[in-house]
């Protein structure tokens, strides 16, 4: 069975710039949820994708968007990125959007200068 | 809003000594309270659930409790090891978590 993998790795962006982040869920699994870690705290949910549709969002602005592809790997895209989204973002897949148990992947560390 | 609060934010323990990190939540439908641990450069790992019928669960040194009425939920860890160390999160279904508790397992 495969993990939850997310590439790239390490980014490093400019303010003002756009960024995209990928994300395979766990074999079996259809539903994908991405946070936003800053460091030193907890998760922050960004939004959840179920079927290919946004199944539920946190506090993120509209720049904040994603995709769910038919074979439920999933993108977070960033637009006008700021300083202040430096962090390391996650995601995390679950079996269905009404199964709340989820595995996380490694993350992916955005910097932005 | 809804929140959750976790606490210690930092906990020192001697091998073999247990350690409870508490949390507490103000959304009453939360239903689902999962425990995560986050090794440095790894994202979270699930490491013990419990949910809103259940009062306890263990599994080997780990163990949860939930008070419903009190919406409040601890992590206990009995018989620490120093790979134990790391941060804990705990979260309330599975939009809201806690800050973080950094534990360190002194040998």
């Amino acid at each position: 069975e495969t993990g939850v993998t997310q590439s790239p790795t390490h980014l490093i962006k400019t303010r003002g710039q756009q960024v995209t982040l990928r994300c395979s869920s766990q074999s079996g699994h259809n539903t994908v949820s991405w946070y936003q870690q800053a460091l030193g705290q907890g998760p922050q949910f960004i939004f959840q994708y179920y079927r290919e549709e946004e199944n539920g969002r946190g506090n993120f602005p509209p720049r904040f968007s994603g995709l769910q592809f038919p074979n439920y790997s999933s993108e977070l895209n960033v637009n006008a990125l700021e300083l202040d989204d430096s962090a390391l973002y996650l995601c995390a897949s679950s079996f269905s959007d009404r199964d709340l148990e989820q595995y996380f992947g490694p993350g992916t560390r955005l910097t932005v200068t | 809003g809804e929140n959750v609060e976790q606490h210690p934010s930092t906990l020192s323990v001697q091998e073999g000594d247990s350690a409870v990190i508490k949390c507490t939540y103000s959304d009453s439908a939360s239903n689902y309270f999962p425990w995560y641990k986050q090794e440095l450069g790894k994202g979270p790992q699930l490491i013990i659930d419990i949910r809103s019928n259940v009062g306890e669960k263990k599994d080997q040194r780990i163990a949860v409790t939930l008070n419903k009425t009190a919406k409040h939920f601890s992590l206990h860890i009995t018989e620490t090891q120093p790979e134990d160390s790391a941060v804990y999160f705990c979260a309330a279904n599975y939009m809201r978590f806690g800050a973080g508790t950094r534990l360190t397992v002194k040998p």
